[in-house]
């Protein structure tokens, strides 16, 4: 099983700045990466696949970048909608296997 | 636009079974397109990937589960449902369904959740 770490676990930021966030795997998954944004008791939001194509209607301040085994998230100009917990998911294509990380929580400094 | 809400008992017993149902609105769980999962988050951690269903009956589950899920489909209902045998307190989660697009070589993420429901497993 491919395991995926995020750090940090909490990350405290100002409203207008940028946050960074990170995704290690295992082992390699290539460029199979999604991100998911989720606020309190609200199902999970797909941001982005294939490590850096945003999902549809996701605004442009929402970027990832990475490969094999290290991801990253980059929300830009941080809006109040966006505090919330991050996921990272990695597929392995086939045969089908999905696994998410353990969260970011992104909170107001 | 596609929405799916889950239903079904929020207490089960131990050793018993839980069975869920995700129907499926505003588009055809039949499509070629699509591939439909479940999947569950324990409080406080990531989403655990369950296992997902084509609308032909095919089916993947995630090996870590040791085969006690079962995911099946009614076309006609526009539903698909989930079984998991011999539950403990471990089993206890919001349990979501979701879709994904079939896309050959390809994963595009899951696109559309339900709300979730919350599933307890105490005697």
């Amino acid at each position: 099983e491919i395991v995926m770490t995020q750090s940090p676990a909490t990350l405290s930021v100002s409203p207008g700045e940028s946050a960074t966030l990170s995704c290690r795997a295992s082992q390699s998954v290539s460029r199979n990466l999604a991100w998911y944004q989720q606020k309190a008791g609200l199902a999970p939001r797909l941001l982005i696949y294939g490590a850096s194509t945003r999902a549809t209607g996701i605004p442009a301040r929402f970027s990832g970048s990475g490969s094999e085994t290290e991801f990253t998230l980059t929300i830009s100009s941080l809006q109040s909608e966006d505090f919330a917990v991050y996921y990272c998911q990695q597929y392995n294509v086939w045969p089908p296997w999905y696994t998410f990380g353990q969260g970011t929580k992104l909170e107001i400094k | 636009q596609v929405q799916l809400q889950e239903s079904g008992p929020g207490l089960v017993k131990p050793s018993q079974t839980l069975s869920l149902t995700c129907t499926v609105s505003g588009g055809a769980i039949s499509s070629a397109d699509h591939y439909w999962s479940w999947i569950r988050q324990h409080p406080g951690k990531g989403p655990e990937w369950i296992g997902y269903i084509y609308y032909s009956g095919s089916t993947h589950y995630n090996p870590s589960l040791k085969s006690r899920p079962t995911i099946s489909v009614d076309t006609s209902k526009n539903q698909f449902f989930l079984k998991m045998n011999s539950v403990t307190a471990a089993d206890t989660a919001v349990y979501y369904c979701a879709r994904q697009h079939r896309l050959p070589g390809a994963f595009v993420g899951f696109d559309i959740w339900g709300p979730g429901t919350m599933v307890t497993v105490s005697s």
